[in-house]
């Protein structure tokens, strides 16, 4: 089993739509929960980090974790087509020096 | 100001060269990482350094090696270039060793 599982998609929504993009892990290790969006031919740049279960917000962005299921998600409210982007979900065990382990990234679209 | 800057941008080199990518941030940040996206966009970490010092080193053939000529820069050096070697290379860095910026990226092709 991979250490982070996340469906590439692509997944398509028309704009104004909720989007809702999650990830699973396997480690209880892991402390830490980012979201990073990277558009296409650039480097991924920080949304989201949290460090406890929980949702924390940011403007149209809610990020949400649940440590017991290992199961972490970003939601985005009011989807606009500047949010299509590879958004990839990445975990960390803090403590050190550790690079972050990082799902495969889903794709998404907002169509106009 | 760019926070994490990399060049070169495009790097097209034949199979058996040696090559160098460099990278330098202005975050005043103590640790700095490379990673390696393939073509599939998996994202994958190298290296990392921390105050100058070598702190992990995943499963990466020897024929990769970073150095740290400072806090601010970690070049990656690349000998005898393969053609599995092609991929998109990020540099990143990071304060607390949590959050990580990372830099444009430099795509290898190796022909």
């Amino acid at each position: 089993q991979k250490e982070v599982e996340q469906d590439p998609g692509p997944l398509s929504v028309p704009e104004g739509a909720i989007v809702s993009l999650n990830c699973t892990y396997s480690n209880s290790a892991f402390q830490y929960f980012m979201w990073y969006r990277q558009y296409s031919r650039k480097g991924p740049e920080l949304l989201m980090y949290t460090y406890s279960s929980g949702n924390k917000e940011d403007g149209r962005f809610t990020a949400q974790v649940d440590k017991s299921s290992k199961y972490i998600s970003l939601f985005i409210r009011d989807s606009q087509p500047s949010d299509s982007a590879t958004y990839l979900c990445a975990i960390g065990k803090g403590g050190g020096a550790d690079g972050l382990t990082f799902g495969k990234g889903t794709h998404l679209i907002i169509q106009p | 100001d760019t926070a994490v800057s990399q060049t070169p941008k495009y790097l097209v080199t034949q199979m058996g060269n040696d090559k160098s990518i460099k990278c330098e941030q202005n975050l005043g940040h103590d640790t700095m990482y490379w990673y390696k996206q393939d073509s599939k966009k998996f994202l994958k970490i190298m290296f990392s350094y921390n105050n100058k010092e070598l702190i992990i080193n995943e499963t990466v053939p020897n024929r990769f090696s970073p150095k740290s000529p400072d806090k601010a820069h970690l070049n990656l050096h690349i000998n005898s270039l393969e053609l599995g070697d092609s991929a998109v290379y990020f540099c990143a860095s990071s304060r607390d060793q949590e959050t990580q910026y990372f830099g444009p990226g430099t795509r290898l092709l190796v022909l």
